[in-house]
């Protein structure tokens, strides 16, 4: 069964400073990968995709990711962090079959330090 | 307009009550979907429409019931509430039925049952 992994439940970083949240999935072929933003108090935006193609994509809000399919993982990256990037990041993965499901990594909790 | 919009944004209800909570979106969408947010917890499916008819169930007690109306609105009827059921609910929508992942999300409905 396909699964998603998010190591880290929570990180803090300074302003300015760089961030990378990490994401393991599992599952047997290639994958659809994504990962999500939840501000407090506020719905799921999505950052970026992963289909297929370059395995750096680029995302809204100045953030990347990488796939690698050796590591089966799906980084998420931003050079410098900013004080309103402070929320709740998830990596999920879309399953195959007729009725495709997102499959959610548990979340990484991000808070900035001024 | 790339928005869904969720009402009410709060609700506080009994748990002999009934209630709905409304999603709208104007993008277009093929697809609509309701997932049950915990807090500090990824979202979890409760239902999708495709083309207006119900595609997927994720095994959802019959205390919520879901409609859609047209592709435009999608409506969950609440009866006979637990108090487990407090969550965030959150409407999604997608461009296609058949599931692509790329969802988007309203800001939710913070449903309190006491």
């Amino acid at each position: 069964a396909q699964s998603v992994t998010q190591p880290d439940i929570h990180i803090t970083v300074s302003e300015g400073a760089s961030l990378e949240l990490r994401c393991n999935y599992s599952y047997g072929a290639t994958p659809y990968l994504f990962w999500y933003v939840q501000s407090p108090g506020q719905g799921l935006q999505l950052l970026l995709k992963y289909f297929s193609g370059d395995t750096l994509v680029q995302g809204i809000k100045g953030f990347e990711a990488e796939f690698k399919r050796s590591q089966s993982s799906f980084n998420l990256r931003k050079p410098s962090v900013h004080w309103s990037d402070a929320a709740e990041y998830f990596c999920a993965v879309m399953n195959a079959g007729n009725n495709r499901k997102l499959i959610w990594g548990l979340g990484t909790s991000l808070a900035v330090n001024p | 307009d790339t928005e869904v919009t969720q009402t009410p944004k709060h609700l506080v209800m009994g748990m002999t009550n009934k209630k709905s909570l409304k999603c709208e979106q104007h993008m277009g969408h093929r697809a609509m979907y309701w997932y049950k947010q915990k807090a500090k917890k990824p979202p979890e499916l409760m239902f999708v429409y495709s083309y207006e008819k119900l595609s997927i169930n994720e095994s959802v007690p019959s205390r919520f019931s879901p409609e859609c109306p047209n592709s435009s609105l999608l409506n969950l009827h609440l009866h006979a509430l637990q108090p487990e059921d407090s969550a965030l609910y959150l409407c999604a929508s997608s461009q296609k039925g058949g599931g692509t992942g790329e969802l988007f999300f309203g800001e939710g409905s913070r449903l309190t049952v006491l």
